[in-house]
């Protein structure tokens, strides 16, 4: 099993619309947990960051953490076409793993 | 604040010939660089971790004699990938943090604009 599982996508929804991003672990050790956004050909961006169970909210971005399940998401709201990107979750202990990233696409 | 200044952002070189990557933290001290290569619609693969004054560690499976890393300064690293070969073309991003030991992978990593490396 994979320590971190993240769907490649491409996701496409329309402008405005709520996106909903996940990422599952199996290593129950990871204990931070991070949202990052990757436009094409450029460094990742830290987005959020957290490391309790719940939701963190930062603007239109909530990170959502559930530990029991292994279970992290990320939520936009009233996506933008700025928003299109590639979104890398990461998860930490002893230990840094990214996911392989989610490619959104916001249509105007 | 917290910004990584990566370069060259691109490089064509030919096979058998050596590049030299720069990583400079702009307005804080890196205790902590990594380095890390990413195939496309592929995940960041660390490759090594670097401290600075002290030798690299390097993932399983990388070849430290062919990426030579050097941590000279709380500011600057430097990955030189030498003898290259196309296979070696990717594109490799560092990132830094004021962090050290375990520390440095919870604490939230401040990432360059990567260098797309291109060996022909």
């Amino acid at each position: 099993q994979k320590e971190v599982e993240q769907d490649p996508g491409p996701l496409s929804v329309p402008e405005g619309a709520i996106v909903s991003l996940n990422c599952t672990y199996s290593n129950s050790a990871f204990q931070y947990f991070m949202w990052y956004r990757q436009y094409s050909r450029k460094g990742p961006e830290l987005l959020m960051y957290t490391y309790s169970s719940g939701n963190k909210e930062d603007g239109r971005f909530t990170a959502q953490v559930d530990k029991s399940s292994k279970y992290i998401s990320l939520f936009i709201r009233d996506s933008q076409p700025s928003d299109s990107a590639t979104y890398l979750c990461a998860l930490a202990g002893d230990k840094i793993i990214f996911g392989k990233g989610t490619r959104l696409h916001i249509l105007p | 604040g917290a910004v990584v200044s990566q370069h060259p952002s691109r490089v064509i070189c030919k096979s058998g010939t050596s590049v030299k990557i720069e990583c400079r933290s702009l307005d804080f001290q890196a205790t902590t660089m990594f380095w890390y290569r990413q195939f496309p619609k592929q995940s960041l693969m660390l490759m090594a971790t670097s401290n600075e004054g002290s030798k690299a560690t390097y993932e399983q499976g990388v070849e430290k004699d062919k990426f030579l890393i050097n941590h000279a300064s709380l500011t600057l690293s430097t990955l030189t990938v030498t003898s290259a070969h196309p296979e070696d073309s990717s594109f490799y991003i560092c990132s830094a943090t004021t962090s050290s030991g375990v520390s440095s992978y919870n604490s939230p990593l401040h990432f360059g604009n990567g260098t797309r490396l291109t060996v022909t």
